[in-house]
């Protein structure tokens, strides 16, 4: 599975975009882009995947550039109750039950 | 559904001991997993099972053991706890789709004195 680069922290305030950058430049093309969050001591919490094209769900969007190389996780009104460590994650399903978790980033959102 | 759910919550352990970390999911999925999360670090695959009776070494499996006898439960067992293993605990499953998420408990933490 390719690795994924993660910026250590961020902050957002609390009603504004959050938009938490991953660049996974060795990306191949049967690889999705997952993302998952852990609020603190909690189990981790699956939010929003996608192969090529952007997605959206109730929770957040996901952008992913054209040439696959890196992706956005936008939480569109941020909530104090979304700060946690955010994690991304490519993988292939082909034979391979492991799904790798770096260190993520850590995402505060100011009152 | 409850979802995935594990017992202990929370458990200290003298070194040489052992203990089951048990999980159970009732979302009827195929596939299950155990993770190992240290201070500050992101999670590790002990082990995972793609069905009963079917499981399979992930990238920290030394000093733990698994089994699968039904859908619903993947217990992890640990035979001589060593401070190494102290940590927290995630158990994890899915349905067997291609890029399905996959669905977390809540943790059982563990401390080896």
């Amino acid at each position: 599975d390719a690795k994924t680069t993660q910026p250590p922290s961020m902050d957002c305030a609390e009603g504004r975009a959050a938009n938490l950058p991953c660049n996974h430049s060795t990306i191949s093309g049967n690889e999705y882009v997952y993302w998952y969050r852990q609020i603190h001591s909690q189990g981790p919490q699956y939010i929003i995947h996608g192969l090529k094209n952007n997605e959206t769900n109730e929770m957040a969007s996901l952008i992913i550039t054209e040439d696959r190389k890196s992706s956005t996780l936008i939480l569109p009104h941020a909530t104090l109750r979304d700060t946690a460590v955010y994690y991304c994650i490519v993988k292939d399903w082909s034979g391979n039950e492991k799904l790798t978790f770096g260190t993520g980033t850590r995402l505060t959102i100011i009152p | 559904n409850a979802g995935v759910t594990q017992t202990p919550k929370f458990r200290i352990l003298k070194i040489g001991q052992s203990m089951t970390l048990q999980c159970t999911q009732d979302m009827n999925h195929n596939y299950m997993y155990w993770y190992r999360q240290d201070p500050g670090m992101g999670l590790k695959l002990i082990y995972y099972s793609v069905g009963a009776g079917i499981t399979d070494k992930g990238e920290v499996p030394n000093g733990y053991n698994v089994s699968r006898s039904t859908t619903e439960d993947f217990p992890l067992r640990l035979e001589l706890a060593a401070p190494s293993q102290t940590s927290v605990y995630f158990c994890a499953s899915r349905v067997p789709l291609r890029d399905n998420e996959q669905f977390f408990g809540p943790g059982t933490r563990l401390s080896v004195l």
